[in-house]
């Protein structure tokens, strides 16, 4: 399987400031997706961004964009202008192409706590 | 509202029993998953299903069952062989084939289960 690392544990930022959220992952595979998930205090998961290796725009969100080097296998989240509702953890997750069963291989996560 | 339904929320459990959570969607979505979720481990792929009457074992199957007899429901039963069973369970759906939104995964609210 697909490994998907989060480098950071803990990240912590000031709120209207910007904050970047690291995520590696490891695959011989050209064609595939990477997700961002937030998951708040009440433990929903929900979508942030995602992004199709085949495209070499970053992906963008409002606050949200990506920072996407498919050579180094990178895929860091940005938030710009952090909120106070930002504070949640944040999961990095990969889905092959050419993989049957369409799930997402998640990274660890990393904890965003948000200052006011 | 269409969304993923999840029960019950909090499970407690004796040493060799087995339980089973539920998992109820109406989205009409094909495919289907059960993670586990454990402090500092990210998600975890237990099973999954793409269709009805039809599965197959994610990274962790061993000590979990699941039955697709239905396209609305999944349900996971951890049995008396699973060997660290308390977690948090999160079950999600996704429109099985092809990408252009596909594939996102949407997430229940979970259920926490401790053995006691």
């Amino acid at each position: 399987a697909q490994t998907v690392t989060q480098s950071q544990p803990e990240m912590s930022v000031q709120e209207a400031e910007t904050v970047t959220l690291s995520c590696t992952y490891d695959t011989s595979e050209s064609d595939y997706y990477l997700f961002w998930y937030k998951q708040p205090p009440s433990r929903q998961m929900i979508l942030v961004i995602r992004q199709e290796a085949y495209k070499q725009q970053n992906a963008t969100e409002n606050r949200f964009s990506v920072n996407f080097q498919k050579a180094a296998k990178s895929f860091s989240l940005k938030i710009s202008d952090s909120q106070l509702g930002d504070a949640a953890m944040y999961f990095c997750a990969y889905r092959s192409a050419s993989n049957s069963g369409y799930a997402l291989n998640f990274g660890k996560g990393t904890s965003l706590l948000v200052t006011p | 509202d269409g969304g993923i339904t999840q029960s019950p929320k909090y499970l407690f459990r004796k040493e060799g029993q087995n339980v089973t959570l539920s998992c109820e969607q109406n989205l009409n979505h094909d495919a289907m998953y059960w993670y586990r979720q454990d402090p500092g481990q990210g998600l975890r792929l237990i099973y999954y299903s793409q269709i009805v009457n039809d599965f197959q074992k994610g990274d962790i199957a061993e000590g979990y069952s699941v039955s697709r007899e239905k396209k609305e429901s999944f349900p996971l039963t951890v049995t008396s062989a699973q060997k660290n069973p308390t977690a948090f369970y999160l079950c999600a759906s996704s429109i099985s084939g092809g990408w252009s939104g596909a594939n996102v995964l949407t997430f229940g609210a979970g259920s926490r289960l401790t053995v006691l």
